[in-house]
């Protein structure tokens, strides 16, 4: 079973355009983590929340806790962007991980 | 600067062989925690400590053995009871114990092990 489910799985977007990554979860949470896994393999946390809307730069996340679900958005996207978006919800008192959306951005 | 180091990057061990890796955090938080990554799959927890001289098992701790003797270092084992070592190990921080714990995560650049 997938406590937590991303689409899409893989991406490929020109330079420049919007990008949308989803995260649905059938667990109860408290926060929802956002990572950023590069080629070399290290992971970055990009946000965590537990309500509403966060903006970092041209990065943005929502989420909806009635809905179950959170978005990530890139805007004016760029090939420095390409990494794998990894979705983390804690419920209770673990982490469940979503599998990744792979982001290819090409210039 | 302050952050969590791995090492070795890539690791390569004998099957039969126990193998170390290591983790360091300079950022003063209380809990450690150690996944394993696999392709495919989503980060897995193997084991986690929320404060020094303390640590529980996570989803898949069988084959892994870990101690937290310092508040900075927290290395994992992986023991040749491991059935399928072969994987991407990520190590990671966060502030707060307790029911705190679980907030949020630093990351390690990781440790490829790859068992021949």
């Amino acid at each position: 079973k997938n406590e937590v489910e991303q689409s899409p799985q893989n991406l490929t977007a020109q330079e420049g355009e919007f990008i949308t990554i989803n995260c649905s979860y059938s667990v109860g949470i408290s926060a929802l983590h956002w990572l950023q896994q590069h080629p070399g393999g290290g992971i970055v946390s990009l946000f965590m929340l537990s309500s509403g809307k966060k903006k970092h730069g041209r990065l943005i996340a929502t989420i909806n806790i009635q809905e179950k679900h959170s978005s990530l958005h890139i805007t004016a996207s760029h090939p420095r962007d390409s990494a794998v978006y990894i979705c983390a919800v804690l419920g209770g008192n673990q982490f469940y991980f979503g599998t990744g959306t792979s982001l290819t951005v090409i210039p | 600067d302050g952050g969590i180091t791995q090492s070795p990057k890539y690791l390569f061990r004998k099957e039969g062989q126990n193998v170390t890796l290591s983790c360091e955090q300079n950022l003063n938080h209380d809990a450690m925690y150690w996944y394993r990554q696999d392709p495919g799959q989503g980060l897995r927890l193997i084991y986690y400590s929320q404060i020094v001289n303390d640590f529980q098992k996570g989803d898949i701790a069988e084959g892994y053995s870990v101690s937290r003797e310092k508040k900075e270092s927290f290395p994992l084992t992986v023991t040749s009871a491991q059935k399928n070592p072969t994987a991407f190990y990520l190590c990671a921080s966060s502030k707060g114990a307790g029911t705190g714990a679980f907030n949020e995560q630093f990351f390690g650049p990781g440790t490829r092990l790859t068992v021949l």
